[in-house]
């Protein structure tokens, strides 16, 4: 069965600190990803997708994914953390094997950050 | 530029009670979606449509109905509240189905049953 995995429950980092947030992926064929942020008392907002092409992804808010279908990763990083990023990071895959084009999403990982 | 509302954003039952979660978006989108959002378990999709008059079961839709008779709105209708049903409700639309679009989020309903 499809699932999406995100070992990090909670992760805090120094203001200013490199990040990487982790997300492993169970699907049989090629996989569109995508990673969601949800800032406290919001709604969820798209980061970035992959469905074909380079694997590495730019997004929003200068966050980026690379796609590593060995690992059957998509790992989401930013080079410099800002306070306003704190926020609940949910990877998701997409499910298009039935007749709706769901989508399957992580569990979360909840991101602090130090000033 | 109003995109998905959902109202209310907070609500509070008794067990038993029944009520509607409004959901409506403004940007012609044909798939729409209900997820409920519990600690530690990500977004379960409760109901989805795929049009106007046309409506399906997702992971999680026991306890819950759902009407689609315009494109804009998609009511998720609790019929008897039971404690279990405590969560955070998010309506979705997408352009297609949102495995392979960007689904667009409303704000959420925080609903308490006691």
């Amino acid at each position: 069965a499809q699932s999406v995995t995100q070992p990090d429950i909670h992760i805090t980092v120094s203001e200013g600190a490199s990040l990487e947030l982790r997300c492993n992926y169970s699907y049989g064929a090629t996989p569109y990803l995508f990673w969601y942020v949800q800032s406290p008392g919001q709604g969820l907002q798209l980061l970035l997708k992959y469905f074909s092409g380079d694997t590495l992804v730019q997004g929003i808010k200068g966050f980026e994914a690379e796609f590593k279908r060995s690992q059957s990763s998509f790992n989401l990083r930013k080079p410099s953390v800002h306070w306003s990023d704190a926020a609940e990071y949910f990877c998701a895959v997409g499910d298009q094997s039935a007749s709706y084009d769901k989508v399957i999403f992580g569990p979360g990982t909840s991101l602090s950050v130090i000033p | 530029n109003a995109g998905v509302t959902q109202t209310p954003k907070f609500q509070v039952l008794k067990t038993g009670q029944s009520m509607t979660l409004q959901c409506a978006q403004d940007m012609n989108h044909e798939y729409m979606s209900w997820y409920r959002q519990d600690p530690g378990m990500g977004l379960r999709l409760i109901h989805y449509s795929v049009g106007a008059g046309i409506t399906d079961q997702g992971e999680v839709p026991n306890g819950y109905n759902v009407s689609r008779s315009t494109t804009e709105d998609f009511p998720l209708r609790l019929l008897s509240a039971a404690p279990s049903q405590t969560s955070v409700y998010f309506c979705a639309s997408s352009y297609r189905g949102q495995g392979a679009s960007e689904a667009f989020f409303g704000q959420g309903t925080r609903l308490t049953v006691v």
